[in-house]
């Protein structure tokens, strides 16, 4: 059974930190993942992707994998309260373009 | 626009009844999904469709129906056998060879 790990959080970080948001897969056959962020009532939006172990980054999120630890993060610098939502890790599932989910982190960014 | 769209927004289900969510896209994408989302858990994947006319179970399949005759439109039906319907459900959709899924604004189904 392929997995996707989060810590469920809350996270809770003060405006203006780097929130650091952490996920662990268990298919070492995977090559990309996914970030999404989904507010609460609302549905999960695209951030960021990755294939290439290292760093990708895009504005004030950078996501970071490690192929060899099964690992992959996603750095949020500056953080404001409008960063506060739940962010969903995701990768392919060995199927046509299927992905799985992880159950997400709650990030909190308070003033 | 180009998008997905799902309705209603909100739905209400009592004892014994179908309903049917409804998903269009005008993406071109040949992909689509349904998934269900519970309070505080990930997505599940519920089905899912890579051309017309052909569809898979995800996951969670047992209660729910779909069909897939236009590339626009995948509806769900949650069927009288699926005993605990209360969610979030989610449609999403990608392109061809593309792993990158993008979601519809979803629909929330409570039971009366």
């Amino acid at each position: 059974q392929k997995e996707v790990e989060q810590n469920s959080g809350p996270l809770s970080v003060p405006e203006g930190a780097i929130a650091s948001l952490n996920c662990t897969y268990s298919d070492r056959g995977s090559q990309s993942f996914f970030w999404y962020r989904q507010y609460s009532g609302k549905s999960p939006e695209l951030i960021m992707f990755i294939y290439s172990n290292g760093d990708k980054e895009d504005g004030r999120f950078t996501a970071q994998l490690n192929k060899a630890s099964q690992y992959v993060s996603l750095l949020i610098r500056d953080s404001q309260p409008s960063d506060s939502a739940t962010y969903l890790c995701a990768a392919p599932s060995g199927g046509y373009n299927k992905l799985i989910f992880g159950a997400g982190t709650r990030l909190a960014v308070h003033p | 626009d180009g998008g997905i769209t799902q309705s209603p927004k909100y739905l209400f289900r009592k004892e014994g009844q179908n309903v049917t969510l409804s998903c269009e896209q005008n993406l071109n994408h040949d992909a689509m999904y349904w998934y269900r989302q519970d309070p505080g858990q990930g997505l599940r994947l519920i089905y899912y469709s890579q051309i017309v006319n052909d569809f898979q179970k995800g996951d969670i399949a047992e209660g729910y129906s779909v069909s897939r005759e236009k590339k626009e439109s995948f509806p769900l039906t949650v069927t009288s056998a699926q005993k605990n319907p209360t969610a979030f459900y989610l449609c999403a959709s990608s392109a061809n060879r593309q792993e990158t899924q993008y979601f519809g604004p979803g629909t929330r189904l409570l039971v009366l």
